[in-house]
């Protein structure tokens, strides 16, 4: 089966421009997670979503980032304005359903974002 | 502050030698899971591991997990180069519906 597809793989912008980051999860897939990696850090998450609907964003900065999941398929990332601090690999996962106890999860290549 | 904390951060081994990692967390679980990051990629799912067990194994890895101690360790036997990667713990609490992560070991694998 596909795996997780992300695009762009790499992005360079100059803080306070916007950027924006697809995620395509596999087929069958309800749940999808956005992660934000600091270099030398493990994954942080940003927004999980249940279908088309919002499960947890509580460490996503609503100020500057948004997400959406239309049509519970594919899903998008954004950053406007980016700050310095924005530059990171951006994550994307997915797994076949949300479980209580934590689902496996699948991660797409990542996009690495530099904010200059 | 995070969920899981691995131990060491860096470790640096001869081919054929074993590796050991450790991860420490500080409420009760449903699982863990660890995951190999190699480098430039996404995270790939190694091993699950349920609360209610003790110890489970996948071909050269072996994963434990002692509640009691609130640790689990993941020991990958006769390493390669190949095994040259990041290695994450994911702990999922018994109150919360994901998985968080730890920062990581970095394992080195000389040929």
């Amino acid at each position: 089966e596909a795996g997780v597809a992300q695009s762009p793989r790499y992005k360079i912008i100059e803080k306070r421009q916007s950027v924006a980051f697809w995620c395509n999860p596999i087929s069958g897939h309800a749940t999808l997670y956005w992660y934000q990696q600091i270099l030398g850090q493990g994954p942080k998450l940003l927004i999980q979503f249940q279908n088309n609907g919002v499960v947890d964003d509580s460490q996503l900065p609503k100020d500057r980032f948004s997400a959406e999941r239309l049509k519970g398929v594919d899903s998008t990332l954004k950053i406007q304005p980016a700050k310095l601090e924005d530059s990171a690999v951006y994550l994307c996962a997915s797994s076949y359903r949300r479980v209580a106890g934590g689902a496996v999860q699948y991660f797409g290549p990542g996009t690495r974002l530099t904010v200059t | 502050s995070q969920q899981g904390e691995e131990d060491p951060q860096a470790l640096s081994i001869q081919e054929g030698e074993n590796a050991t990692m450790n991860c420490s967390y500080k409420t009760s679980i449903n699982n863990l899971q660890w995951y190999r990051q190699n480098s430039g990629r996404g995270l790939v799912h190694l091993i699950l591991i349920r609360s209610n067990e003790r110890e489970k194994h996948s071909g050269r890895l072996r994963v434990t997990l002692d509640t009691s101690k609130k640790s689990s360790s993941l020991l990958i036997t006769a390493s390669r180069a190949a095994d040259t990667a990041s290695y994450f713990c994911a702990t999922a609490p018994t109150n919360a519906g994901k998985s968080t992560f730890g920062d990581g070991t970095t394992l080195t694998v000389k040929p």
